[in-house]
């Protein structure tokens, strides 16, 4: 089966520097891969997903993420963060002929002004 | 721009009552899912549902759980009798006709169980 770890639970970053949010997963083939963005006392919203192609990705408010297979990694990126991006991240992987996400467990954002 | 709604944001019941969470989803999309997070833990998928059947379910989606489509707007999760354990977030989320389409998420139904 397959899994998903983010190893920051937090990350915090002030307003305008990079940003760059870690996703390893395991699975045995190339999976999908997801991320997702939840803002308080909102739904999740997908940013970015991978399903085949081009490994570096393009999303939605400015954000990219590039899948390395040798490194089982699809970490999420933005160049410059606003205030409006401090939410919880989601990353999330399916397996070829399911489109049903297993997500990992997180990264809370935090934007300092 | 089109979104999942659910009622009702918080739901709070007796250990052993039964509970019914409705979700509004999209609406011209077909597929239909139902996620929980527990506090502090993971998103985890319960079941997805297409054509008024279920197409997929996960273990935590054991006989207490059923999913309706009652009419043509509405997709409800009953719990049948909860239990402690089932106190989560519980999201609905819908797709467009193919299942490898964009899943809209809604914003979510608190349940606590006492």
């Amino acid at each position: 089966a397959q899994s998903v770890t983010q190893p920051d639970i937090h990350i915090t970053v002030s307003e305008g520097a990079s940003l760059e949010l870690r996703c390893n997963y395991s699975y045995g083939a190339t999976p999908y891969l997801f991320w997702y963005v939840q803002s308080p006392g909102q739904g999740l919203q997908l940013l970015l997903k991978y399903f085949s192609g081009d490994t570096l990705v393009q999303g939605i408010k400015g954000f990219e993420a590039e899948f390395k297979r040798s490194q089982s990694s699809f970490n999420l990126r933005k160049p410059s963060v606003h205030w409006s991006d401090a939410a919880e991240y989601f990353c999330a992987v399916g397996e070829r002929g399911s489109y049903i996400p297993t997500f990992g467990r997180g990264t809370s954002l935090i934007v300092h002004p | 721009e089109p979104e999942v709604t659910q009622t009702p944001s918080h739901q709070v019941t007796q250990m052993g009552q039964e509970v019914i969470l409705r979700c509004v989803p999209i609406s011209n999309h077909l597929y239909f899912y139902w996620y929980r997070q527990i506090l502090g833990q993971k998103v985890e998928f319960l079941v997805s549902f297409y054509n008024n059947e279920i197409s997929e379910k996960s273990e935590i989606f054991d006989d207490q759980f059923s999913v309706e489509r009652p009419d043509g707007s509405n997709f409800t999760l009953k719990i049948r009798s909860t239990k402690l354990e089932d106190s989560a977030m519980y999201f609905c989320a819908s797709s467009e006709p193919r299942a490898t389409d964009t899943q809209y998420f809604g914003p979510g139904t608190r349940l606590t169980v006492l």
